[in-house]
């Protein structure tokens, strides 16, 4: 079946220092990319996406790349901060449909003061 | 104040005994959703719908089973047929099946 493959599983950094995740899929339909962020006990939260049609989207310190040929795509942040701590988690599409998602299994970030 | 709830957030339950979990969202959006986690685990789709009295099955539906009478609600039942029933249940909520899902808080359910 279709997986979306995410490393690494845990990452530390100091604060101010970049962090970067990566993910790679199996279903050369798939067409939305999503990134999650989930603080313990709580329910995850979008915090960027990307389309096939675009190869790199930004939105402040966050940023996520697209490589369709090679069928891989990262998560960015740049100068960390002790509140970016979470797992985070990224998803492909399965075929054309934004609705029918594969996770990854996550990326617990701790960053150090 | 808009959005996903799921109540309640700890569910503690007796082997062999069924469980609902609820998720109500005020968002008018068509397409709902309930996935599992696990520890270590990304999420696994259980069920969707993906408008009212309509629902399909997802990787893991075996041992679950769900409604969706109202557009703003979709109940989640836990069987006992579910073998290893102790999780972190999430609902999500899409405008319909081509937008971004958007996550309620999230029920554990811990069975005894």
């Amino acid at each position: 079946g279709e997986n979306v493959e995410q490393h690494p599983s845990t990452l530390s950094v100091q604060e101010g220092d970049s962090a970067v995740i990566k993910c790679t899929y199996s279903d050369s339909a798939s067409n939305y990319f999503p990134w999650y962020k989930q603080e313990l006990g709580k329910g995850p939260q979008l915090i960027i996406d990307i389309r096939s049609n675009v190869g790199e989207k930004k939105d402040q310190r966050i940023a996520v790349t697209l490589n369709k040929t090679a069928k891989h795509f990262s998560l960015h942040i740049t100068e960390t901060q002790p509140e970016d701590s979470a797992v985070y988690f990224c998803a492909a599409s399965i075929g054309g449909s934004q609705g029918n998602l594969i996770f990854g299994k996550g990326t617990k970030l701790s960053v150090k003061p | 104040d808009g959005g996903i709830t799921q109540s309640p957030k700890y569910l503690f339950r007796k082997e062999g005994q069924n469980v609902t979990l609820s998720c109500e969202q005020n968002l008018n959006h068509d397409a709902m959703y309930w996935y599992r986690q696990d520890p270590g685990q990304g999420l696994r789709l259980i069920y969707y719908s993906q408008i009212v009295n309509d629902f399909q099955k997802g990787d893991i539906a075996e041992g679950y089973s769900v409604s969706r009478e109202k557009k703003e609600s979709f109940p989640l039942t836990v069987t006992s047929a579910q073998k290893n029933p102790t999780a972190f249940y999430l609902c999500a909520s899409s405008i319909n099946k081509d937008n971004e899902q958007f996550f309620g808080p999230g029920t554990r359910l811990t069975v005894l």
